[in-house]
């Protein structure tokens, strides 16, 4: 199986400010990876696939980049609205797996 | 308009059996490939079983043998049966939607989970 490492687990940042997070894969998988947003009691939300393919109507302030075994998502300039935990997903191979999340607060 | 609800879901003892459906509107289920995602209280997303366009089916070792995914074409549904469950399955379970070329093959990287139901709780417990 592919395991998926996200780092941080958490993070605090201010509004207006840059974050990224970083997922790395077991294996080599190419651009196989995706990232979710989730807020609480809320299902998961796709911004990212294939790496660095923005869903549409995601603000252009998330990026995603990587390729191989080291994936990253950047915010550009923290919303309030971005607080939230984010999740990076393979579509590689079964099983799909997904990182243990990144929850990003507010400092 | 793409939707997913999800039911089924209650307080079930260890050992007993659930039934988890996702109606679906706006696709085909049959055409998609289509997922099952557990997520545990306060804990990140595991998923669970898929089912391609085909009829093939997979899913992960902690539920091999006691869950089976189906979908039922006529009533645009995909079922989650889940037999012998355990205190570790209490979760939040969401269906949801891949989509993309040739997922089945795991040839093309644009394979994402675009759409979500709401999520049916299940939890397991003496």
């Amino acid at each position: 199986d592919i395991q998926m490492t996200q780092s941080p687990s958490s993070l605090s940042a201010s509004v207006g400010g840059v974050v990224t997070i970083t997922c790395r894969a077991s294996e080599s998988m190419r651009n196989y990876l995706n990232w979710y947003q989730q807020k609480p009691g809320k299902a998961p939300k796709l911004l990212i696939y294939a790496a660095s393919t923005l869903q549409s109507g995601v603000p252009s302030r998330f990026s995603g980049s990587g390729s191989g075994t080291d994936f990253t998502l950047t915010i550009s300039s923290l919303q309030p609205e971005d607080f939230a935990t984010y999740y990076c997903q393979q579509s590689y191979r079964t099983p799909l797996t997904f990182g243990g999340g990144t929850k990003v607060e507010i400092k | 308009e793409v939707q997913l609800v999800e039911s089924g879901g209650g307080l079930v003892q260890p050992g007993g059996s659930l039934r988890l459906s996702c109606a679906a509107s706006g696709f085909t289920v049959s055409s998609d490939y289509m997922s099952w995602v557990r997520q545990a209280p306060g804990k990140g997303l595991e998923w669970v079983s898929l089912i391609y366009s085909g009829g093939s089916t997979y899913y992960a070792d902690s539920v091999k043998g006691r869950f089976t995914i189906s979908r039922d074409n006529s009533k645009n549904t995909l079922y989650l049966q889940m037999n012998n469950l355990r205190p570790e399955d209490t979760a939040l379970y969401y269906c949801a939607r891949e989509y993309g070329s040739s997922c089945d093959s795991r040839t093309s990287p644009l394979c994402h989970f675009d759409s979500w139901g709401q999520g049916t709780l299940v939890t397991v417990s003496s």
